[in-house]
C-alpha cells in the first residue's frame, strides 16, 4: 500500500467555522507534513512530523493548528480562517524525516478549501 | 532561501521528446527531485539524482545534471498525452528538513 489518503476532497467553510482535515498512510512512514498550494504555484510546507512530534513549523499562523494523533494519522485543524487561506492541502509522508529518503515524498491527493 | 526557476510552459506533440528545465542556487544540494502533479491530484515522485551523478535513465526519463551550471534537466521519450501535467524540480533546503519546489512547468502534449 503506497497510498496517502486525505479527507475531505472538498471543504467550504465559513470564516467563524471550525474544521478538520484528516490524512492517513500506512507505509510505516515515520515523517508527515503538510503543505499548502495556491493554484499555479508550487506546494508551501507548513509543518513536518517526525516519530509524531512537530520538527517544523514554517511560522504558520495559529488558526492552523495540526496534531499528530500516532504514526498513521495526520490532522490540521482549522479556525477562524481568511479567505486568503483557500488552497489545496496536501499531506505527504516519507521513510524518515532526514538524509535522501525524507525526500521521497508520497503524497496524498489533496483537499480543496475555500473559505466564505 | 534557494530560488529554483523553471520555464513556466511546455507544448510537444504527441511521439516528441519533451525536455523540462530547472536552474537552482544552492550549489551544496546532495539531492535533486522532479515530481509530477496532474489536475486536481497531488504530487507524484518521478525520478532523483544525486549530485555525484551526471545522468540518471529511468525507463522513458532522462535527467541530466550540470552542476557547474547548476542546471537540471528532466527528458521524457515519446512524450504520452498521458504526460499532460505540471512538473516540479525540487532541491533539498541545506540545513533543514524540507524541499524546496520549483515554480513548476505545465507541460501540454497535443495528439
Amino acid at each position: 500500500d503506497t497510498e496517502v489518503t486525505q479527507t475531505p476532497k472538498h471543504l467550504v467553510m465559513g470564516m467563524t467555522n471550525k474544521k478538520s482535515l484528516k490524512c492517513e498512510q500506512h507505509m510505516g512512514h515515520r515523517a508527515m507534513y503538510w503543505y499548502k498550494q495556491k493554484a499555479k504555484k508550487p506546494p508551501e510546507l507548513m509543518f513536518v512530523y517526525s516519530y509524531e512530534k512537530l520538527s517544523i513549523n514554517e511560522s504558520v499562523p495559529s488558526r492552523f493548528s495540526p496534531e499528530c494523533p500516532n504514526s498513521s494519522l495526520l490532522n490540521l485543524h482549522l479556525h477562524a480562517l481568511q479567505p486568503e487561506d483557500s488552497a489545496l492541502y496536501l499531506c505527504a509522508s516519507s521513510q524518515e524525516s532526514e538524509g535522501v529518503l525524507a525526500y521521497e515524498q508520497y503524497f496524498g491527493p489533496g483537499t480543496r478549501l475555500t473559505v466564505t | 532561501g534557494e530560488d529554483v526557476e523553471q520555464s513556466l510552459f511546455l507544448s510537444v506533440r504527441e511521439g516528441d521528446s519533451s525536455v523540462i528545465n530547472c536552474t537552482y542556487t544552492d550549489s551544496s544540494s546532495t539531492y535533486l527531485y522532479w515530481y509530477k502533479q496532474e489536475p486536481g491530484a497531488g504530487l507524484q515522485l518521478l525520478t532523483y539524482i544525486f549530485s555525484n551523478m551526471d545522468m540518471k535513465q529511468d525507463q522513458r526519463l532522462t535527467v541530466l545534471l550540470n552542476k557547474k551550471d547548476k542546471h537540471l534537466s528532466l527528458r521524457i521519450a515519446d512524450t504520452q498525452t498521458g504526460d499532460s501535467a505540471i512538473y516540479f524540480c525540487a532541491e533539498k533546503d541545506t540545513g533543514f528538513q524540507k524541499l524546496v519546489f520549483g515554480t513548476g512547468t505545465r507541460l501540454l502534449v497535443s495528439p
